[in-house]
């Protein structure tokens, strides 16, 4: 089956400590993205790849970080220096025709990451 | 910039009745809409399309949304609600600046009563 998976469901970290959110894909898409949702809230760009070894910073970048070393993968850590990190983290990603990104494109969303700070 | 704006937070319709789950949206040129589901705790299913073609645009489970440009809405619609409809829905419009951005709203959370 093809799809996007996210682990782990549920995460807890103590204050100060970084945490990294796994998303794996296997839809050979090119483009990949990170959203944070809030209760009562849409959901908000985080980071967001449209390549291998390339990324860049969305509406709500500081505090994150991401890499993409390979085309499946594209795991988020979530530093100490992110003030409000209780969240859930949404990982997406897109396929891009001919290489070419389109605002016509689909984004294809994982379960999601229940990230918790004690 | 683009926008999108959930008139309703909160709708409840009984069992068999219709849904209107309402969206504007503010764009600075022809926009892309589009409409998610999101179950507890799950994530998001894509359940229609606005992409400048048709402007009723048919999705699934019996959904269905309209393009109204000139009243910039994109309200998702459906005949008759079943109980397996219940979930939060976001109305999204993209913004293409070289990447597809999307532009969430802040939700309809759907309640179908037995």
């Amino acid at each position: 089956d093809g799809g996007i998976t996210q682990s782990p469901k549920y995460l807890f970290r103590k204050e100060g400590q970084n945490v990294t959110l796994s998303c794996e894909q296997n839809l050979n898409h090119d483009a990949m993205y990170w959203y944070r949702q809030d209760p009562g809230q849409g959901l908000r760009l985080i980071y967001y790849s449209q390549i291998v070894n390339d990324f860049q910073k969305g509406d709500i970048a500081e505090g994150y970080s991401v890499s993409r070393e390979k085309k499946e993968s594209f795991p988020l850590t979530v530093t100490s220096a992110q003030k409000n990190p209780t969240a859930f983290y949404l990982c997406a990603s897109e396929r891009v025709p001919s290489g070419r990104a389109s605002s016509y494109n689909e984004q294809f969303f994982g379960p999601g990451t229940r990230l918790t700070v004690l | 910039a683009q926008s999108v704006t959930q008139l309703d937070s909160h709708v409840s319709v009984s069992e068999g009745t219709p849904v209107l789950l309402r969206c504007n949206y503010s764009s600075s040129y022809s926009p892309s809409l589009f409409w998610y589901v999101q179950h507890p705790n799950k994530g998001l299913q894509l359940l229609l399309k606005y992409t400048s073609a048709a402007t009723l645009v048919k999705g699934i489970n019996g959904f269905e949304a309209e393009f109204k440009k000139s009243e910039t809405s994109f309200h998702l619609t459906k005949p008759s609600a079943h109980m397996s409809d219940a979930a939060e829905y976001f109305c999204v419009v993209s913004d293409w600046t070289g990447a597809n951005n999307l532009f969430f709203g802040t939700g309809t959370r759907l309640t179908v009563i037995p």
